[in-house]
């Protein structure tokens, strides 16, 4: 099965600084998805990527994924602590469910 | 439609007791899945159904475990003589089949602890 690797384990930024999140798939990733969740509540979509070299942004949310399929990105820009939270990457298995990394926690210092 | 619903929100249980909780999907969506998440840990798939049919479970899911989904619509997930590593967050989620696209769609999870 699918293995999703997310790095770094955590990070604390201060505030206004930028910061990356990595996710290495053990497979092709045929869907990506960015999900941010908060300690002890569900999971909040972010967003969703499908085609090699793919890139999307949100508000100072960019995810991009690379043109072999293998490994994505979460790049926040000018971090706030509404930022801060847990965040995951989920690949979609065979169109069936999630499989998803151990997830990355952020702290943002003000 | 106010997304996906799960209740209860927390569950404290003696180890031995059984436990059930519900899960209401977006009105749309025929397929559920239940996830369950440890502290530091991504959400772990257990099981997922299409309409009433129960189509993949995981080896996680043990005998203990069962769920249902009688008419397509809401589905229950019962822990039977709970036993302290089943404390986690049990997370539902619903999509549509054939438009993974759109993603799916995360609920806010039933926190349970085994005393």
């Amino acid at each position: 099965s699918q293995e999703l690797e997310q790095s770094p384990q955590s990070l604390i930024v201060q505030e206004g600084k930028n910061l990356t999140i990595n996710c290495t798939s053990s497979k092709t990733l045929y869907g990506l998805y960015w999900y941010k969740q908060k300690y002890g509540e569900g999971l909040i979509f972010l967003m969703m990527l499908q085609k090699g070299g793919e890139e999307k942004s949100h508000e100072k949310i960019t995810a991009k994924l690379d043109e072999k399929k293998q490994q994505s990105s979460l790049h926040i820009t000018a971090s706030q602590p509404s930022h801060a939270g847990i965040y995951l990457c989920g690949a979609d298995e065979y169109g069936n469910k999630l499989v998803f990394g151990a997830g990355t926690i952020l702290r943002v210092k003000s | 439609d106010t997304g996906v619903s799960q209740d209860p929100r927390h569950k404290i249980t003696k180890r031995g007791q059984n436990v059930t909780f519900r899960c209401d999907p977006i009105s749309e969506h025929n397929r559920l899945y239940w996830y369950r998440q440890t502290l530091g840990q991504g959400p772990e798939f257990l099981t997922y159904f299409q309409n009433e049919a129960q189509l993949e479970k995981s080896r996680l899911l043990s005998d203990r475990f069962s769920a249902e989904r009688p008419k397509g619509s809401f589905s229950t997930l019962e822990i039977q003589r709970t036993e302290q590593g089943d404390s986690a967050m049990y997370l539902c989620a619903s999509s549509l089949a054939g438009m993974g696209g759109l993603g799916y769609t995360f609920g806010s999870g039933t926190r349970l602890t085994v005393v």
